[in-house]
């Protein structure tokens, strides 16, 4: 299976800060990653899809960017509803797995 | 907009089994792929079983850790997906989540349900 490694675990920071969290491959998956928001209590929802296409709806301060197998969900300004825990997924092949995910604190 | 709902959670024993349901409403439920994905404080995020549409045969995958072991089908005329899980062990404790894929191919999963909670213990 392809392991996605997440970093940081967690990562606190202010409103209107630029964030920045970044997910590893162990192999090549090309673009076939995903980003998910996660509130507490809550399921997760798909922020970005295809590496950087932003889902209908979410704000354009998220952006979603590659370097080879390395790839980053950036947050520009944070906003209090930000607060949240972030997964990527890749889905270049079955069984599609998640990294371990990144809690955005205040 | 799409909604899933899950049912079933609950408590079992390690041995035995639990069913649960996934129904879908809002959206054109028959054309997506439904997944079952599980999560636990340990472990994270687990996909664990997808099927798809109909017309993509429904097709069925399993991860190793439950394959043999659970079972997912779908009935769409009823709008609904279920998940049969038997002999539980005890690293099966987890919340469910129902997810669904509309392109049958590349699980990026939208909408999501609210989740189910199993938990298996003596």
């Amino acid at each position: 299976d392809i392991q996605m490694i997440q970093s940081p675990s967690s990562v606190s920071a202010s409103v209107g800060d630029r964030v920045t969290v970044t997910c590893r491959a162990t192999q090549d998956i090309l673009r076939w990653l995903a980003w998910y928001q996660q509130r507490p209590g809550k399921a997760p929802k798909l922020l970005i899809s295809a590496t950087s296409t932003l889902q209908p709806g979410v704000p354009s301060r998220f952006s979603g960017g590659d370097s080879g197998t390395n790839f980053t969900l950036t947050i520009s300004s944070l906003q209090p509803e930000d607060f949240a825990t972030y997964f990527c997924q890749q889905t270049y092949t079955v069984p599609p797995t998640f990294g371990q995910g990144t809690k955005v604190e205040i | 907009e799409g909604q899933l709902v899950e049912s079933g959670g609950g408590l079992a024993q390690p041995g035995r089994s639990l069913r649960l349901s996934c129904s879908g409403s809002g959206f054109n439920f028959d054309k997506y792929a439904v997944s079952w994905v599980r999560q636990t404080p340990g472990r994270g995020l687990e996909w664990i079983a997808f099927i798809k549409s109909y017309t993509h045969g429904k097709t069925t995958a399993y991860a190793p850790s439950v394959k043999g072991r659970f079972t997912i089908s779908r009935d769409d005329s009823k709008g609904v997906a279920q998940l049969q899980m038997n002999s539980l062990k005890t690293d099966d404790t987890a919340v469910y989540y129902c997810t669904a894929d509309y392109s049958n191919y590349n699980n990026y999963f939208d909408p999501w349900g609210q989740g189910t909670l199993v938990t298996v213990s003596s």
